[in-house]
């Protein structure tokens, strides 16, 4: 089946600082999802991408369908204490757009 | 607010027994919803496929004997692990998309349930 390449693994980084993260697939995507988990709770919907090259914007959260349609990315600028937590990138497989396939995740940690 | 809704949030049930979980799609029908698993620190995995008034749909090594689902009405689907065992424990997450008629519309996943078997 697809996989999704998630990277990088962790991060630990301090308030206010960028964080950029990003998933590679060997095969075509053509949505690309990105949640933030909190512990003990199911993940929440950031940002959804459906056509390559697409840019869209959530506050401060911003993400990239790439052109070819095998990646994307996610950036989330001046980081705060309540970003902390797991983020996953998630694509539709099995033919049909809501059997989707997560990546391993990212945990961010953010220090005050 | 949630849109999904998903009960008990946790459980602990000794091995042998079973362990029923419900989700449910607040204020909008789901004729198709999605059961997750998730181990500690790794990612979710779609167990199964529930679709309203017909059988379930398995992944790949899923035992469907085991993990009975039911989706009897357009917002409630429900999970039961049968006769579980210690190796079972995990966080069991449901989720539904609600159709607005748009092509693309979003996947809303419950808050989870850690089943916990002793």
């Amino acid at each position: 089946g697809q996989q999704l390449n998630q990277s990088p693994q962790s991060m630990f980084i301090q308030e206010g600082e960028d964080v950029s993260m990003n998933c590679t697939s060997s095969s075509i995507f053509n949505t690309w999802l990105w949640y933030k988990q909190d512990p003990g709770e199911g993940p929440v919907l950031l940002i959804a991408l459906y056509k390559a090259g697409e840019l869209t914007s959530n506050g401060r959260l911003t993400a990239q369908f790439g052109i070819t349609r095998k990646d994307s990315f996610l950036n989330i600028s001046a980081s705060i204490p309540s970003d902390v937590g797991i983020y996953f990138c998630a694509g539709p497989s099995g033919g049909s757009n809501y059997k989707l396939t997560f990546g391993k995740g990212t945990l961010l940690t953010v220090n005050p | 607010g949630a849109v999904v809704s998903q009960h008990p949030s946790r459980v602990i049930c000794k091995s042998g027994t079973s362990v029923k979980i419900e989700c449910r799609s607040l204020d909008f029908q789901a004729t198709t919803m999605f059961w997750y698993r998730q181990f500690p620190k790794q990612s979710l995995m779609l167990m199964a496929t529930s679709n309203e008034g017909s059988k379930a749909t398995y992944e790949q090594g899923v035992e469907k004997d085991k993990f009975l689902i039911n989706h009897a009405s357009l917002t409630l689907s429900t999970l039961t692990v049968t006769s579980a065992h210690p190796e079972d424990s995990s966080f069991y997450i449901c989720s539904a998309a609600r159709l607005t008629g748009i092509q693309n519309s979003p996947l809303h996943f419950g808050n989870g349930t850690r089943l916990t078997v002793t």
